[in-house]
């Protein structure tokens, strides 16, 4: 089972700010399969990202993914205030799918 | 517009058996892989089970196999998980998740409905 683990746990930010989140794989993720998606308290999670690199129908332009391998970044350009919530990379080129343990993105 | 709503989530006793299921709208069902994804209180997310478009492939994380069935509907649009011998661990908010292609394998997932709250307490 391929682990992955992301990094911080959480981060405090204010809105306007840049910001970087990791998502280490405990194995290689082939051809990059891998997911990021966003969720707000009460709601269902939202997809963002897939292909490592490709944004999903109507996700902003300031959302970012990148990354091959073993590691991969989401990037959030200016962050916008609608964007503090959980974060969660997958992985779907091994079996089982994995999900990260998320990172919890707080306005400071 | 893609719609997944789910139902039939509650409070069972341990050893107990839940049937959930999911009615989707806005898409040709039948095209599509379908998954149950869960969330326990406070948690992240894991994923449960999963069944092809044509239901000849069917999926399971090891903490559920042997004790949860996934199945579908395509003439009724419905994705249905039946939960027996449940546990404490079980305890978790339950989400359908759709995925983009009628495969499974090598696929995200572009779609969730809002959860289905199961409960195991006694």
């Amino acid at each position: 089972e391929i682990v992955l683990t992301q990094s911080p746990g959480t981060l405090s930010l204010s809105p306007g700010e840049r910001v970087t989140l990791s998502c280490r794989a405990s194995q290689n993720v082939s051809s990059s399969y891998l997911a990021w998606y966003q969720q707000k308290p009460g709601q269902a999670p939202r997809l963002l990202i897939y292909g490592a690199s490709s944004r999903a129908t109507g996700i902003p332009d300031r959302f970012s993914g990148s990354g091959s391998g073993t590691d991969f970044t989401l990037t959030i350009s200016r962050l916008e205030p609608e964007d503090f919530a959980v974060y969660y990379c997958q992985q779907y080129g091994g079996s089982p799918q994995t999900f990260g343990q998320g990172t919890q993105l707080e306005i400071k | 517009e893609v719609q997944l709503v789910e139902s039939g989530g509650g409070l069972v006793q341990p050893g107990g058996s839940l049937r959930l299921s999911c009615a989707a709208s806005g898409f040709t069902f039948s095209s599509y892989a379908m998954s149950w994804v869960r969330q326990a209180p406070g948690k992240g997310l894991e994923w449960v089970s999963g069944i092809t478009g044509s239901s000849f492939s069917t999926y399971y994380a090891d903490s559920v196999k042997g004790r949860f069935t996934v199945s579908r509907d395509n003439s009724n649009n419905t994705l249905d998980l039946q939960m027996n011998s449940l546990r404490a661990e079980d305890t978790a908010v339950y989400y359908c998740a759709k995925k983009p292609s009628s495969s499974w394998s090598y696929n995200w997932f572009d779609s969730w409905g809002r959860g289905t709250l199961v409960t195991v307490s006694s």
